[in-house]
């Protein structure tokens, strides 16, 4: 069965970067993208961006296009978000999610991973 | 950027009620829209997508209808497991993905 399982949550200080990881079982990792979403406490789900893991391709949400990376490791079935230069309005639960490129939906969500950003 | 828009906010049902979920975007999104449930501390569920295919899983208490800018979700006989909330996200014209605000349905 299709599985997306996330790093456990972080506790980060203004300015720091984080980094989770979504590990990815039970299909072929390379067919499918990965969208990562966030959702801060008490709000709705705010997209940040997708990654195709067959060739690294990627796209941003214009808003934190210059604070985000997006990555994987197709030889361990993972992919990864960095965001960089926290603020406190980025502590939210972060998912990663399969999203295929020609259709757009997320089909498998991970757990969720809480990221919470304070001094 | 197509925004999505989701009304009411909040449905107040009683178990066995039938409720009505209503999502707009900004500009014809075609049928390329999902729906997805959202329980506390979960991480969303794909409901529907193209507009009214039930995802592998899903009740059939559930549909979805709509093409263009107006979509409905349909829960024809609420269960207690379906209090959560709900969300509309199109994909037809992205980047980016666009998620609506969500209607939390609660009970009556």
């Amino acid at each position: 069965q299709v599985q997306l399982v996330q790093s456990g949550a972080e506790v980060k200080k203004p300015g720091a970067s984080v980094k989770v990881s979504c590990k990815a079982s039970g299909y072929t990792f390379t067919n499918y993208g990965i969208s990562w979403v966030r959702q801060a406490p008490g709000q709705g789900l705010e997209w940040m961006g997708w990654i195709s893991p067959y060739n690294g391709n990627t796209n941003y949400a214009p808003n934190l296009q210059d604070r985000v990376t997006m990555t994987t490791d197709t030889s361990t079935s993972t992919a990864y978000m960095e965001l960089r230069s926290l603020r406190s309005g980025d502590t939210a639960v972060y998912y990663c999610a399969r999203t295929a490129a020609a259709r757009g939906r997320c089909d498998y969500w991970g757990q969720g991973t809480l990221v919470t950003v304070s001094s | 950027e197509i925004v999505m828009t989701q009304s009411p906010a909040t449905l107040s049902v009683s178990p066995g009620e039938r409720a009505t979920l209503s999502c707009r975007a900004s500009q014809s999104v075609s049928s390329s829209l999902a729906w997805y449930q959202q329980k506390p501390g979960q991480a969303p569920r794909l409901l529907i997508y193209g507009a009214s295919t039930r995802a592998t899983g899903i009740p059939a208490r559930f549909s979805g209808s709509g093409s263009g800018t107006e979509f409905t979700l349909t829960i024809s006989s609420l269960q207690s497991e379906d209090f959560a909330v709900y969300y509309c996200q199109q994909y037809n014209n992205w980047p980016p993905l666009t998620f609506g605000g969500g209607t939390k349905v609660e009970i009556k």
